[in-house]
């Protein structure tokens, strides 16, 4: 596609329920990202795609949080039972290549947790 | 540890006049990338300007400009002939390439900047 595409826009769960967000990532780019930015705090990296390896799981906030890409291409972030410390704007970047200097960036999906 | 630090969490400037918002970085790295995006209401972080730290001239992208002092480590980004559009948040941000960690991010606080008509 012409960018990077995140879907949902928006998402209100109920805690405890399991929500998986989708970025499609601009064709080509082998590199995806996904950032975390909660109210009052920064940007938080979560984790990173190399085609469809994960060699850094690190930033996962918890074990709830899970991610996978498939194909080198669409990524989805799963957040199992959910809590309200969860809500947040989840954003996904692609990369052409891992060590590419730009990284293009979605919309995000704001997530409200109540 | 790579961090970024914005020191100003607010700005605020008269449109048409000239804005520079702060950056400052730490990394023993001695080739790297800098960044700015910028976030509108929209939440999509679009990259301002990046500069490439090998190099000593400043980048420079029509009214955006840094000011790059790498003995430093500052990348401020001055904006002039400020525009209504440009009101937004403002990250500076630092690839953290390190191994195993690929071409991530780090963001600094941000900077909301307002424009005044």
């Amino acid at each position: 596609g012409a960018g990077v595409s995140q879907s949902p826009s928006n998402k209100v769960t109920e805690k405890g329920k399991d929500v998986e967000l989708r970025c499609d990532p601009i064709s080509g780019h082998t590199a995806l990202y996904w950032y975390r930015q909660s109210l009052g705090q920064g940007l938080e990296f979560l984790i990173y795609f190399q085609g469809n390896s994960a060699p850094d799981k690190s930033g996962l906030p918890s074990d709830r949080f899970s991610a996978e890409r498939t194909g080198g291409s669409v990524s989805t972030l799963t957040i199992q039972r959910t809590q309200q410390e969860d809500s947040a704007v989840y954003l996904c970047a692609s990369s052409l290549e891992v060590w590419s200097p730009e990284a293009f960036f979605g919309q995000g999906t704001r997530l409200t947790v109540v | 540890a790579q961090t970024v630090t914005q020191s100003q969490p607010e700005m605020s400037v008269q449109e048409a006049e000239t804005v520079t918002l702060s950056c400052t970085y730490d990394t023993s790295e001695s080739d790297y990338y800098l960044f700015w995006y910028k976030q509108p209401p929209s939440r999509q972080m679009i990259l301002v300007i990046r500069q490439e730290a090998y190099k000593q001239q400043n980048a420079t992208e029509n009214r955006f400009s840094v000011n790059f002092q790498k003995a430093a480590k500052s990348f401020s980004l001055k904006i002039s002939d400020s525009q209504l559009g440009d009101a937004a948040m403002y990250f500076c941000a630092y690839p953290g390439l390190e191994y195993n960690q690929g071409g991530k991010l780090i963001f600094g606080q941000g900077t909301e900047l307002s424009v005044k008509p």
